[in-house]
């Protein structure tokens, strides 16, 4: 079965400074993983995804992730932090072998940005 | 945009009454997927639906169904509400190739 862990619940940042959002999985199989976004009263938004390609992973608004089997993780990282950044971060993953199956999501990491 | 339609946006009834959410995925995807989100259980998978066929069931209680119609839309009916189904309820659809979903807006749901 396939679970994901975000460490921390709420993570706090100045503007400016490097964003690093964790998430581990778990799974039986190698795994897609995904990285979505909700903003307040907004459906949740695909920021990037690995799907067994190149390990480390570029998305939108200037976010990457990079795989690591041997850590089983897909930390979340943004160099610089913008006020705009702050929304809930859910990782999610589905087992490669099987598309179209639903996503397994984490319980999501509150990221705030101060100025 | 997603492209993904979900009516209503806002719900409001009572205890025991049933409500039926509806969900229009984008254009050209065959896959359905319903979620809950709650404070306490996060984003919960409910069910999943296939070119009208029930693929996959999550932790849908027995008092919540769905389906999807020739269209591919697809409804959420939750019956004899109860307090703790408030909550948002998401749909996503997706192209079956590589897992992304793509997710609506949700329909909050308030049961008073």
């Amino acid at each position: 079965a396939q679970s994901v862990t975000q460490l921390g619940s709420h993570v706090s940042v100045s503007e400016g400074a490097l964003v690093l959002l964790r998430c581990n999985y778990s799974s039986s199989v190698p795994p897609y993983l995904f990285w979505y976004v909700q903003y307040p009263n907004q459906g949740l938004q695909l920021l990037l995804k690995y799907t067994s390609a190149a390990t480390l992973v570029k998305g939108i608004n200037g976010f990457e992730a990079e795989f690591k089997k041997s850590e089983t993780s897909f930390h979340l990282t943004k160099p610089s932090a913008h006020m705009s950044d702050a929304a809930e971060y859910f990782c999610a993953v589905s087992p490669s072998n099987q598309a179209g199956t639903a996503l397994i999501f984490g319980k999501g990491t509150t990221l705030s940005v101060s100025s | 945009d997603s492209g993904v339609t979900q009516t209503p946006k806002h719900l409001i009834t009572a205890t025991g009454q049933r409500v039926t959410l509806r969900c229009s995925p984008r254009s050209g995807d065959l896959s359905v997927y319903w979620y809950q989100q709650s404070l306490d259980q996060g984003l919960q998978f409910l069910i999943q639906y296939y070119n009208g066929e029930e693929r996959a069931k999550g932790n849908i209680l027995e008092r919540f169904s769905a389906q999807q119609f020739p269209d591919l839309h697809s409804e959420l009916n939750l019956s004899s509400l109860e307090l703790g189904d408030s909550a948002l309820y998401f749909c996503a659809s997706s192209v079956d190739l590589t897992g992304e979903l793509f997710f609506g807006e949700g329909s909050r749901l308030t049961v008073l």
